[in-house]
């Protein structure tokens, strides 16, 4: 079994639709939680992190953590177009340099 | 302009032939990784480094090497590549204040090793 297991989709939804990207995890030591965005040809970017349990806000993007579960999504409000990208979830362990990442889950816009 | 850049962008090489991708970020960062991108399989961390002069082996180091002289500089050395190697390569940096291990990630190197 992964560590991180997430849904490589592809994923296409319509211009506007609310978008949920998840991933599940077995290591229960994991205390931060990323999600990172990677366009066409370039390398990834970090989108979201959060610390723990609980839920995270930063205008159409919501980041949820739920460790009991564990348990993480990325929820995308009137996606645009320009969302269209690869969507990596990441976890790391406190204090530590090793990030865990997700496949990927590649999400399509469409106008 | 904060960035992590690589050298080359793409690379096209022979098995055997030894080759160096080089990186350098411009942010006075401490930590610097590798990581190999391949299909189904995500992002797997070949090497880090913590500081100059110490690296770490990461999940996939076989057939890689690295060294860190220079703050700045993270080259990745393949000596004698193979085609299990083809690849797509991120060099990616982060301070050591960052409470979150945030990275910042290069463009990309696509090697393809015939």
């Amino acid at each position: 079994q992964k560590e991180v297991e997430q849904d490589p989709g592809p994923l296409s939804v319509p211009e506007g639709a609310i978008v949920s990207l998840n991933c599940t995890y077995s290591n229960s030591a994991f205390q931060y939680f990323m999600w990172y965005r990677q366009y066409s040809r370039k390398g990834p970017e970090l989108l979201m992190y959060t610390y723990s349990s609980g839920n995270k806000e930063d205008g159409r993007f919501t980041a949820q953590v739920d460790k009991s579960s564990k348990y993480i999504s990325l929820f995308i409000r009137d996606s645009q177009p320009s969302d269209s990208a690869t969507y990596l979830c990441a976890m790391s362990l406190p204090s530590y340099q090793k990030v865990t990442f997700g496949i990927g889950t590649k999400l399509q816009v469409i106008p | 302009e904060a960035q992590v850049t690589q050298n080359p962008r793409y690379l096209i090489t022979v098995t055997g032939k030894k080759l160096t991708v080089t990186c350098s970020q411009n942010m006075n960062h401490e930590y610097m990784s590798w990581y190999r991108q391949d299909p189904g399989l995500g992002l797997r961390q070949i090497y880090y480094s913590m500081n100059v002069e110490v690296t770490d082996k990461g999940d996939v180091p076989e057939g890689y090497k690295v060294s860190r002289k220079e703050k700045r500089n993270f080259p990745l050395i393949l000596e004698s590549p193979s085609p299990n190697q083809t690849s797509l390569y991120f060099c990616a940096s982060r301070s050591k204040l960052s409470s979150y291990n945030e990275q910042f990630f290069g463009p990309g190197t696509r090697l393809t090793v015939l």
